[in-house]
């Protein structure tokens, strides 16, 4: 069965400084798998994906996510916060054919 | 295009009454999702349909709950009878076939609360 792990359920970072948010994966077959954010009292919002290709993924907000199949990671990267970052992030995979199964998500504080 | 609009967005009934959500996906989009979120259960698809024809209700979580597609730019997720259980926020979900269909236009949600 598809799945994916988010160890985290809090992380706290200073603004300007680096950030990450760990996921893991389990899949039979190739990983699809992607990010979204949730801003408070909204839906969310697609960040990112990767299907193929460069392991190093670039999506909306200045947001990035490096795949690394050995370690079965696809974390998610910002090279300075913002504040204005804070906000709920699920980690996401394909399950075959038409859904995503999100992990349970990490909550992302950016302290000024 | 306005998004994905849900209606009401939020919700307050009694244990015991019918309770109907409603989602306008976005316009052109072939799928639509509805999910459930808790803080014990996090984010839970209940039911997806493509092209209004529902394909996997699997999620569904009892006989109490039902939806439907009526036609392509509208469609209820139905609770009847509710219960405090239920409490959650339903968010519907919209995307285009192919490869997008992972790249989901989530509506702002419904906060149901159950007395």
């Amino acid at each position: 069965a598809q799945s994916v792990a988010q160890p985290e359920d809090q992380v706290n970072v200073a603004e300007g400084n680096p950030l990450t948010v760990k996921c893991t994966y389990s899949v039979s077959g190739n990983p699809y798998l992607f990010w979204y954010v949730q801003y408070p009292n909204r839906g969310l919002q697609f960040l990112l994906k990767y299907i193929t290709g460069d392991n190093l993924v670039k999506g909306s907000y200045g947001f990035e996510a490096e795949f690394n199949k050995s370690q079965t990671s696809f974390h998610l990267k910002k090279p300075s916060a913002l504040v204005s970052d804070s906000a709920l992030y699920f980690c996401a995979v394909r399950d075959p054919p038409d859904k995503l199964i999100f992990g349970t998500g990490t909550r992302l504080q950016v302290f000024p | 295009d306005a998004g994905v609009i849900q209606s009401p967005r939020h919700e307050v009934t009694e244990m015991g009454q019918e309770v109907t959500l409603r989602c306008k996906p976005i316009s052109g989009h072939d799928y639509l999702f509805w999910y459930r979120q808790t803080m014990m259960r996090g984010l839970e698809l209940l039911i997806y349909f493509n092209n209004n024809v529902p394909i996997d209700d699997s999620g569904m979580p009892e006989d109490r709950f039902s939806a439907k597609m009526p036609n392509a730019s509208f469609s209820t997720l139905k609770i009847q009878p509710s219960e405090p259980r239920d409490s959650a926020v339903y968010f519907c979900a919209s995307s285009l076939e192919g490869a997008l269909i992972y790249e989901q236009y989530f509506g702002p949600g419904t906060r149901l609360t159950v007395t």
